[in-house]
């Protein structure tokens, strides 16, 4: 079955620093997702991407979309104490019609 | 807020018993997806409905099923509990089946 991976699993840094979680997948994906998940939250939907090497910025978080429509990045700079969580990744299948995907997630601690 | 509501918060059952979950949609949602979440995992896809029929399927046994009524609300039925069903269950709307979902607050089930 579609398997999509995170890593890292963890990420500890320090107030200022920046930050980057991967996700790879298994298969070709039509569209992929990223959520973000507060301790004792849910999921919070912060974007879609579509299109072959896809970039989407949202202010410090930056969005990439793999050429081979397989792997995806997001990117936060200058983390803040506001940006703790679990960030997670979610990908359709191109021919899974409505299975959405996550991985497993990149748990993200900044020290102040 | 996403206006998309979950009853109960919180549930201890014990082994063997059912339980039936709540989901009420975003205005003007038609489709609604199930996840369950197991602490330190991410999501994963139980099922999705559309207009009130099952769309879609992920790889649990058919002791978990669903509805979906006319004001496109939503019920997940567990049967049988088993330990290992001790999750957070999310409900998630969208407009469309393939469009961006919005999570509820989750389901906290505890099965002893």
């Amino acid at each position: 079955g579609q398997q999509v991976m995170q890593i890292p699993q963890y990420q500890h840094v320090q107030e200022g620093e920046d930050f980057t979680t991967y996700c790879n997948s298994s298969t070709t994906l039509s569209n992929i997702q990223w959520y973000k998940q507060r301790p004792g939250g849910h999921p919070v939907f912060l974007i879609q991407l579509v299109k072959s090497g896809e970039v989407k910025k949202q202010k410090r978080l930056t969005f990439q979309f793999g050429e081979a429509k397989k792997n995806s990045s997001l990117h936060i700079t200058a983390t803040q104490t506001t940006d703790v969580g679990t960030y997670f990744c979610a990908g359709r299948k191109e021919d899974a019609g409505n299975m959405l995907t996550f991985g497993g997630g990149t748990r993200l601690m900044v020290k102040p | 807020e996403t206006g998309v509501t979950q009853s109960p918060t919180h549930l201890i059952k014990t082994r063997g018993q059912q339980v039936t979950l709540r989901c009420s949609s975003q205005s003007g949602h038609n489709t609604v997806s199930w996840y369950q979440q197991a602490l330190g995992q991410g999501p994963q896809f139980i099922f999705q409905y559309y207009r009130e029929e099952e769309n879609g399927r992920g790889n649990f046994p058919p002791r978990f099923s669903g509805l979906q009524f006319p004001n496109y609300s939503s019920e997940l039925n567990v049967n049988a509990l088993e330990l290992d069903d001790s999750a957070l269950y999310l409900c998630a709307s969208s407009f469309h089946s393939q469009e961006t979902q919005y999570f509820g607050p989750g389901t906290r089930l505890l099965v002893l």
